[in-house]
């Protein structure tokens, strides 16, 4: 079976510093993708970043980046220039690719809360 | 352009009741995902709907059920609650076809069992 886990339950950040939320993973599958999704305290889950487990190259969206470690199973998201809005529950996620048994459902850990300080 | 839509926004149930939870998807998204968000366990993955058809389900009793409709959108049922069904019940659409199966979230439903 597939496991995401996030050791880091509370995380704090100044404004316009650099915070990296970790992810480790764990699975069979050679074909996946993994997701960092965000959770306000509105609670909409809002897609942040995607990464394909085939692509080596680290996924870029704006100030956020992610640094895949493939071989090590880590999936750490990084977010410069921290904002107040950046302040949410961050989920690291797991999907299995179109052709796998884990395809149709997300993979969740247990979730990093990120606190943004002034 | 619409995103996924819920409701009701809060629910409130007693023991034994039966909670019918509603979803609607994306236009033109025809996967409906349901899960299941309860403090200190996390979100988990309930059911999978595709096409009408329900395709997969996580480890949950019987008593949640389901089903989509010919427009997509989809319903969860809750039978015989429990106290510990008290949870945020978060849909997600997507694209099934797409080649890395993005979900789009809902706002949720926050069912509470009293």
């Amino acid at each position: 079976a597939q496991t995401v886990t996030q050791s880091q339950p509370e995380m704090s950040v100044q404004e316009a510093e650099t915070v990296t939320l970790s992810c480790t993973y764990d699975t069979s599958e050679s074909d996946y993708y993994l997701f960092w999704y965000k959770q306000p305290p509105s609670r909409q889950m809002i897609l942040v970043i995607r990464q394909e487990a085939y692509k080596q190259q680290n996924a870029t969206e704006n100030r956020f980046s992610v640094n895949f470690q493939k071989a090590a199973k880590s999936f750490s998201l990084k977010i410069s220039d921290s904002q107040l809005g950046d302040a949410a529950m961050y989920f690291c996620a797991y999907t299995g690719g179109p052709n796998t048994g884990t395809a149709s459902k997300l993979t969740f850990g247990t979730g990093t809360r990120l606190q943004v300080t002034l | 352009e619409a995103g996924v839509t819920q409701s009701p926004t809060h629910l409130i149930k007693t023991r034994g009741q039966q909670a019918t939870l509603r979803c609607s998807p994306i236009s033109g998204h025809t996967s409906v995902y349901w899960y299941q968000q309860a403090l200190g366990l996390g979100l988990q993955f309930l059911l999978w709907y595709d096409e009408g058809e329900e395709r997969n389900r996580g480890n949950f009793p019987p008593r949640f059920s389901g089903r989509q409709f010919p427009n997509y959108s989809s319903e969860l049922n809750v039978n015989a609650l429990e106290l510990e069904d008290s949870a945020l019940y978060l849909c997600a659409s997507s694209l099934f076809r797409s080649s890395y199966n993005e979900q789009f979230f809902g706002p949720g439903t926050r069912l509470t069992v009293l």
